[in-house]
């Protein structure tokens, strides 16, 4: 059994770029959740992919959009980039929409100059 | 909408000695509270849950619906304690977590 993955660990983008990072569920998950940790704070929530479908939104704006694939893997990505959007990005499987048996990455972070 | 306060951004504690990390929220319904807990390098991780009514590692967290908080206690500090802690709520239907902005733990001998 592996763990959630994510990809890139970090990197650095120019402000008005789009950026994609990537994560892994872990094995036999079918639900990932992705959240954004800004310095200093705490993890809030983006999104839910549950199926392959949007399952829940926190605040955030539309340039934030995700996908799912078939093998529950998941992208979030990023358009117009802010320098706000400068963060470590973190995502989280699960079996179920449950937040229950939530599981983290090691999280991405993005710099952006 | 709901919210999470954890006051101290740092709680810096003698080794043995007492511990008790502070988190009040703001939600009108019953919420699930949890604690989270992220040791240095290594991600963000589960440590218990008000529903479960477990100690985990020596931690307890009682939820007092009245006071509206979700504090975490430890009788006696150690060394491996030393992390940041983090208070989340979720509103049981709802597929995400509310965070506090954490509190980081310092165990000293």
């Amino acid at each position: 059994e592996t763990g959630v993955t994510q990809s890139p660990t970090h990197l650095i983008k120019t402000r008005g770029q789009q950026v994609t990072l990537r994560c892994s569920s872990q094995s036999g998950h079918n639900t990932v959740s992705w959240y954004q940790q800004a310095l200093g704070q705490g993890p809030q929530f983006i999104f839910q992919y549950y199926r392959e479908e949007e399952n829940g939104r926190g605040n955030f704006p539309p340039r934030f959009s995700g996908l799912q694939f078939p093998n529950y893997s998941s992208e979030l990505n990023v358009n117009a980039l802010e320098l706000d959007d400068s963060a470590l990005y973190l995502c989280a499987s699960s079996w179920g929409t449950s937040v229950y048996e939530q599981y983290f990455g090691p999280g991405t972070r993005l710099t952006v100059t | 909408a709901q919210r999470v306060t954890q006051p101290e951004k740092l709680l810096s504690v003698f080794k043995g000695a007492p511990v008790e990390l502070k988190c009040n929220y703001s939600y009108s319904g019953s919420p699930e509270l949890f604690w989270y807990v992220q040791y240095s390098r290594q991600r963000l991780q589960l440590l218990l849950r008000h529903i479960s009514r477990e100690s985990i590692k020596g931690f307890t967290a009682d939820l007092n619906k009245g006071e509206t908080s979700f504090h975490l206690k430890k009788p006696f500090a150690q060394e491996e304690d030393s992390a940041m802690y983090y208070c989340a709520l979720t509103t049981g239907t709802a597929s995400k977590l509310t965070f506090g902005t954490g509190t980081r733990l310092q165990v000293t001998l």
